[in-house]
């Protein structure tokens, strides 16, 4: 079973302050994805990541794909009370269509 | 492009009862749709893909005869809960793609809340 461990789970911050979101993996997944959830609501994708050390950026939010393709991070500048949300990293193992989910981190940004 | 409606968006009903979930692609074709169930506060579980005309490929501990898929055309997937129970309120997401490699990315529905009382 392909696992995609995400962390922290839950982040409650400042309005202002920097975080960043952690997705790891002991497997090499051919894309990771990232998603944000608001409740009642179904997952909105952010980004792609297919390139092993992929950057991308989505005005202060910036994304990494690890060089060996098992790990991703989502660093977010400045937060807002806009960024609070559910947010998800899901990976495609090999070729099977499958997206394998993160367990969710939870973040609540305070103004 | 490539909008997918799901339906109802909330259901309530008592327990022992059916209830059947829509999953359509509105502007695109999707050869294959993904259900998945997500508990409060959690990540989104993958219960079973479905692809056009053929059976459902259910995830390892979802019941099959519990949880009916159906994928009767290119734009249209239903999930039915069969006789429903309170362990079944959940929330309930589809995802459709224009096919089921992972080469072509899935666009999800808004998702349905079900509450069985």
């Amino acid at each position: 079973t392909q696992l995609l461990e995400q962390s922290p789970q839950f982040l409650s911050i400042q309005e202002g302050e920097n975080l960043t979101v952690y997705c790891n993996s002991s497997s090499v997944f051919s894309s990771l994805q990232w998603y944000r959830q608001e409740p009642g609501e179904g997952p909105v994708l952010l980004v792609t990541v297919v390139t092993g050390g992929e950057v991308k950026k989505l005005k202060r939010l910036t994304f990494q794909f690890g060089d060996a393709r098992k790990d991703s991070s989502l660093h977010i500048t400045a937060a807002q009370p806009g960024d609070t949300g559910l947010y998800l990293c899901a990976g495609v193992p090999g070729n099977t269509g499958k997206l394998i989910f993160g367990q969710g981190t939870t973040l609540q940004v305070k103004p | 492009g490539a909008v997918v409606s799901q339906h109802p968006s909330r259901v309530i009903c008592k327990s022992g009862t059916s209830v059947k979930i829509e999953c359509r692609s509105l502007d695109f074709q999707a050869t294959t749709m993904f259900w998945y169930r997500q508990f409060p506060k959690k990540s989104l579980m993958l219960m079973a893909t479905s692809n056009e005309g053929s059976k459902a490929t259910y995830e390892q501990g979802v019941e099959k005869d519990k949880f009916l898929i159906n994928h009767a055309s290119l734009t249209l997937s239903t999930l039915t809960v069969t006789s429903a129970h309170p362990e079944d309120s959940s929330f309930y997401i589809c995802s459709a793609s224009r096919d089921g490699t992972g080469n072509q990315p899935q666009h999800f529905g808004d998702g349905t809340r079900l509450s069985i009382l």
